[in-house]
């Protein structure tokens, strides 16, 4: 059983619109976050929840809204699509709040056309 | 936030040989770990290893925490090895996983 797993895999879509992003663990871990990988493979956080938690929001357009309805989901939705948006988007948890041991999903790849 | 810097960017290496991957830090840090992203993308968590030593296999890990480094051994390197591997670091004085990732190491092994 795959121990983050998030969908889509691959999200191709036209400027503009709203996309989400959703993602699940089903390791009882307490925190989930959202990483953003450029196109020069560098890695930066993005948000954080711990038991459903807002606790690290970095720098990121408000068009950027994460929701976390339970501590096993953590959902990224995306509205107003720009060209700079494209990117891969990693889930992740951890059990603690300290992100020792981090756990990734297998990422989605977003283009924004 | 705290600079991490890995060396070499780009490494590329017959099967069968052996490699040292470095990631210095600019700040005290409590938590260090090192991730392999395969050819396909996926991350792997390697090692957790603020300080010390830790072996897995063919790969060993040491941070020396009081000098800001760490390096990660390959020994008798595979094909299965390629892919970029990272460094990470959470400083110090935080509690949350506010985790500073380096640039990576891009590592190319060859049959």
């Amino acid at each position: 059983d795959t121990a983050v797993s998030q969908t889509p895999k691959y999200l191709v879509t036209q400027m503009g619109n709203d996309k989400s992003i959703k993602c699940e663990q089903n390791l009882g871990h307490d925190t989930m976050y959202w990483y953003k990988q450029d196109s020069k493979k560098f890695l930066k956080i993005m948000f954080s929840y711990n038991n459903k938690e807002l606790i690290i929001n970095e720098t990121v357009p408000n068009r950027f809204s994460p929701k976390s309805p339970d501590k096993a989901h953590l959902n990224l939705h995306i509205n107003s699509l720009e060209l700079g948006d494209s990117a891969v988007y990693f889930c992740a948890s951890s059990q603690g709040r300290d992100g020792r041991k981090l756990l990734f999903g297998s990422g989605t790849q977003l283009s924004v056309l | 936030g705290i600079q991490v810097e890995q060396s070499p960017p780009d490494l590329i290496l017959q099967e069968g040989a052996n490699s040292t991957l470095r990631c210095n830090f600019s700040d005290s840090v409590n938590n260090l770990q090192w991730f392999h992203q395969n050819p396909w993308g996926q991350l792997i968590n390697l090692f957790y290893i603020p300080s010390g030593t830790k072996q897995n296999g063919r790969l060993s890990a040491t941070t020396v925490a009081t000098e800001r480094y760490s390096l990660l051994y390959i020994s008798s390197s595979q094909t299965t090895d390629s892919g970029v591997y990272f460094c990470a670091v959470l400083d110090r004085g935080s509690t949350l996983g506010r985790l500073y990732f380096g640039r990576g190491t891009q590592l190319t092994v060859w049959p």
